[in-house]
């Protein structure tokens, strides 16, 4: 069963930095670019970054250009997203998801909450 | 970056009837088009891809139509459980875009 979990979610002073881990399994990994996609409180998706399957190729989002970074660890089956000087517009669910394929976004994690405030 | 216009923007319907959801691209994005179904507190689903392939295990009454700027998302009988936000999201090119959403609530 295909799985993505994600983690490392949680409450950080604006300025602070966060890392979120995508614990991926049931498909091969190291074949699959991904994704993150984040959802404000009450408001929309929005995709953030992609990174390919070897990294070779990588996306940010302008909102995000610059402060987030985006890696992938293959032997370990993991997708990871750093984010340094977090704002109060950062706030969101952030999700990873599986892109490449056929169907690109057939897999989402259930998402982790990123809370940014004094 | 290309915008996803969607419409509209929240809908009421009744059991059984027909819905029909757009997006719009603000370029020619060729068939790069997903639908999405998110429920609230849960993650997003994909529906449909390529504009018009049904993702494995959805239900038949959804389809998807159109190709170039225009397409459209429709659920030929609404069901009790078709109640959620649908999305379109382009992915032809990044950054992707993702229409704003379209709230399909009862009537």
């Amino acid at each position: 069963e295909v799985q993505v979990v994600e983690s490392g979610g949680g409450l950080v002073q604006p300025g602070g930095s966060l890392r979120l881990s995508c614990a991926a399994s049931g498909f091969t990994f190291s074949i699959y670019s991904m994704n993150w996609v984040r959802q404000a409180p009450g408001k929309g998706l929005e995709w953030i970054s992609y990174i390919s399957s070897s990294s070779s190729t990588i996306y940010y989002a302008d909102s995000v250009k610059g402060r987030f970074t985006i890696s992938r660890d293959n032997a370990k089956n993991s997708l990871s997203l750093q984010m340094n000087s977090l704002r109060d517009e950062d706030t969101a669910v952030y999700y990873c998801a599986r892109g490449g394929g056929p169907s690109p976004f057939d897999y989402w994690g259930q998402g982790t909450l990123v809370t940014v405030s004094s | 970056a290309i915008q996803m216009t969607q419409s509209p923007s929240s809908l009421s319907a009744s059991v059984g009837d027909r819905v029909n959801i757009t997006c719009r691209a603000s370029q020619a994005i060729r068939n790069d088009l997903g639908w999405l179904q998110q429920k609230p507190g849960k993650a997003p689903k994909l529906l449909i891809y390529a504009a018009s392939s049904l993702q494995s295990g959805v239900p038949s009454r959804f389809s998807g139509s159109g190709s170039g700027t225009d397409f459209t998302l429709t659920i030929s009988s609404l069901q009790p459980e078709d109640f959620a936000t649908y999305y379109c999201l382009q992915d032809y090119t990044y950054p992707l875009t993702f229409g704003g959403g379209t709230k399909v609530e009862i009537k």
